[in-house]
């Protein structure tokens, strides 16, 4: 079965900056991977995907991530972080036709 | 992508009541999906549903206490019933891209069991 990782609870990084928030993975197939993000009272927004082709995938708000074979892993990235891009992040997995799972999730605060 | 809507948006229901959260969707989709996401929590999936056939549900979650209706290709609905405290979650429906691979998610319902 699928499952995936995502190993902080909380990233704090100041407005400008560079940001990552983690994601690693478990699937027994080729994997399907997700980045979503949910603003406070919201819903799940998509973000980007990866399903195969080029290991750098690039999203909406201008946010990338990277898919790394060799260490199962899916970063999500984004060069210049702005203080509204404070959310709650959460990374997805899925083996192809089967159902999603998500990680616990990973808020973000930008600060100003 | 879909668009989807959900209805109510929020509720607050006494102890031992039933309350159906309608989903509906701007296309036709084949799998509709309902998830849970309590307090400071991830999403967990409750049920998938397909039009025409009974919903499947995950381990942890019974018809008797979700039961699920999708009489179209467009619309759902999740019933939380008998409810209890823990039941306070935010319920949010989904709904497959056309090629399954991506699922879109609509708003949510936040539910509080008093």
């Amino acid at each position: 079965a699928q499952s995936v990782a995502q190993p902080e609870d909380q990233v704090n990084v100041a407005e400008g900056n560079p940001l990552t928030v983690k994601c690693t993975y478990s699937v027994s197939g080729n994997p399907y991977l997700f980045w979503y993000v949910q603003y406070p009272n919201r819903g799940l927004q998509f973000l980007l995907k990866y399903i195969t082709g080029d290991n750098l995938v690039k999203g909406s708000y201008g946010f990338e991530a990277e898919f790394n074979k060799s260490q199962t892993s899916f970063h999500l990235k984004k060069p210049s972080a702005l203080v509204s891009d404070s959310a709650l992040y959460f990374c997805a997995v899925r083996d192809s036709g089967n159902d999603m799972r998500f990680g616990a999730g990973t808020r973000l605060t930008v600060k100003p | 992508s879909a668009v989807i809507s959900q209805k109510p948006s929020r509720d607050i229901c006494q102890r031992g009541t039933s309350l159906t959260i309608q989903c509906q969707v701007d296309s036709q989709v084949t799998m509709m999906f309902w998830y849970r996401q309590q307090p400071g929590q991830s999403l967990t999936l409750i049920a998938t549903a397909n039009q025409g056939s009974e919903a499947t549900y995950e381990s942890g979650f019974v018809i008797d206490k979700f039961p699920i209706s999708r009489p179209n290709l467009t619309f759902s609905t999740l019933t939380v019933s008998n409810m209890s405290p823990e039941d306070s979650s935010i319920y949010l429906c989904s709904v497959d891209s056309g090629r399954r691979d991506t699922q879109y998610f609509g708003p949510g319902t936040r539910l509080t069991v008093l």
